[in-house]
């Protein structure tokens, strides 16, 4: 079956760095995908929707500036966090949505820990 | 704006016990709707979901749905539930489109005692 595969799925990063984490779907093209945050005992928060070839939407209270996303093929997103502080810390989790009409996939997820 | 609410945040059962999980959306046109499981460590996994049609949904190990529009709720359902079953459960809304674009209902631990 389709599958969303993230990496890393945990990272360490020291305060003031910047991190990547990629989001793929292995097996089909996702023209749409969409990153989350989700903190502990929390549900899931949507942060933005990535769209092949153009600029990400980001929901309201979300700093563009500072989750930069790309998508630049039909198979891989990217979320970037700059200047991370230890807030940043959390479970960033992306979805992809294939062709079939209301099939989402979820990826593992990635643990980011900024120290 | 839409919004998922889960009323129960944290269920203790004990196995072969019923389970009935709730789930109320705000959003008055059409919507999609989603329960999503997440077991200790893993991903999320969709358990089932509606889109239209028959408003009793069966999704994998036993869990079902039912989608009541006049309540605007997709209450989670399972006859007996099984130490298995512990894990996180979310409900999730996709509303006004096939957009891909899900809002999360809080969460509802379940905890099951063998």
């Amino acid at each position: 079956g389709a599958v969303v595969s993230q990496h890393p799925s945990r990272v360490i990063c020291k305060s003031g760095t910047s991190v990547k984490i990629e989001c793929r779907s292995l097996d089909f093209q996702a023209t749409t995908m969409f990153w989350y945050r989700q903190f502990p005992k929390k549900s899931l928060m949507l942060m933005a929707t990535s769209n092949e070839g153009s600029k990400a939407t980001y929901e309201q209270g979300v700093e563009k500036d500072k989750f930069l996303i790309n998508h630049a093929s039909l198979t891989l997103s990217t979320l970037t966090v700059t200047s991370a502080h230890p807030e940043d810390s959390s479970f960033y989790i992306c979805s992809a949505r294939t062709g079939v009409v209301h099939t989402i996939y979820f990826g593992e997820g990635s643990w980011l820990t900024v120290v | 704006a839409q919004s998922v609410s889960q009323h129960n945040h944290h269920v203790i059962l004990s196995e072969a016990a019923s389970l009935e999980l709730g789930c109320n959306y705000s959003y008055g046109g059409t919507v999609n709707l989603f329960w999503y499981v997440q077991y200790p460590g893993q991903h999320l996994q969709l358990l089932l979901k509606y889109f239209s049609g028959d408003p009793l949904v069966k999704g994998i190990k036993g869990f079902e749905a039912e989608f009541i529009k006049s309540k605007f709720s997709f209450n989670l359902r399972k006859p007996s539930v099984q130490w298995s079953d512990t894990a996180e459960y979310f409900c999730a809304v996709n509303a006004g489109g096939n957009t891909g674009k899900l809002i999360f209902g809080q969460g509802t631990t379940l905890q099951v005692k063998p």
